[in-house]
């Protein structure tokens, strides 16, 4: 089966530029995740869609970032205006999100490595 | 909220030797799953072995296992006969086990260095 894909693998941008993030996940899973990796540190969870419809937002900073999930399949992370501290590794990682935690295990795409100057 | 702690920014080990990575979590929940995952710079995440908390055995994988010790919410990695491509970024994960659509949740994470 194919991978989680995620595009642009790199992205360079200056502060206050806008920048957008795409994920195509594995077919059928209905549970996509969108991932904040600083340098250095572990991935944090940005936003959990459940097909369409969004599960978790709360550590999302919405003055700036948005996602969508519009058909419940592929899914865009949006920035703007980026800042210096923006710069990090976006993952999107999807799951079939069945009845247990047990038969939904998350696969991870290789992440967009983002820098804002 | 749940938290997953790793104390050891760095860890180095001689090839064909033994290190043990550690990790403590904090839950109030008592179904769940933890993971250790690795990062190598393709930043790709996988998954090295995985833990269910209602199971007292500790999970194994080959040259990789676990001690999951439960009441202490200690869940370390021992790497055994340690190779060059085991370096890389080790996280340690949580994740809730009462749906299938609970988030992982990941600590700092391990950089594993193997010396020739």
């Amino acid at each position: 089966e194919a991978g989680v894909a995620q595009s642009p693998r790199y992205k360079i941008i200056e502060k206050r530029q806008s920048v957008a993030f795409w994920c195509n996940p594995i077919s059928g899973h209905a549970t996509l995740y969108w991932y904040q990796q600083i340098l250095g540190q572990g991935p944090k969870l940005l936003i959990q869609f459940q097909n369409n419809g969004v599960v978790d937002d709360s550590q999302l900073p919405k003055d700036r970032f948005s996602a969508e999930r519009l058909k419940g399949v592929d899914s865009t992370l949006k920035i703007q205006p980026a800042k210096l501290e923006d710069s990090a590794v976006y993952l999107c990682a999807s799951s079939l999100g069945l009845n247990r935690a047990a038969n939904s295990p998350l696969h991870f795409g290789n992440g967009t490595r983002l820098t804002v100057t | 909220a749940q938290t997953v702690t790793q104390s050891q920014p760095e860890m180095s080990v001689q090839e064909a030797e033994t290190v043990t990575l550690s990790c403590t979590y904090d839950t109030s929940e008592s179904d769940y799953y933890l993971f250790w995952y690795k990062q190598p710079p393709s930043r790709q995440m996988i998954l090295v072995i995985r833990q269910e908390a209602y199971k007292q055995q500790n999970a194994t994988e080959n040259r990789f296992s676990v001690n999951f010790q439960k009441a202490a919410k200690s869940f370390s990695l021992k790497i055994s006969d340690s190779q060059l491509g085991d370096a890389a970024m080790y996280f340690c994960a949580y994740r809730s086990g009462y749906s299938g659509n609970t988030p992982l949740v990941f600590g700092k994470g391990t950089r594993l260095s193997v010396i020739a």
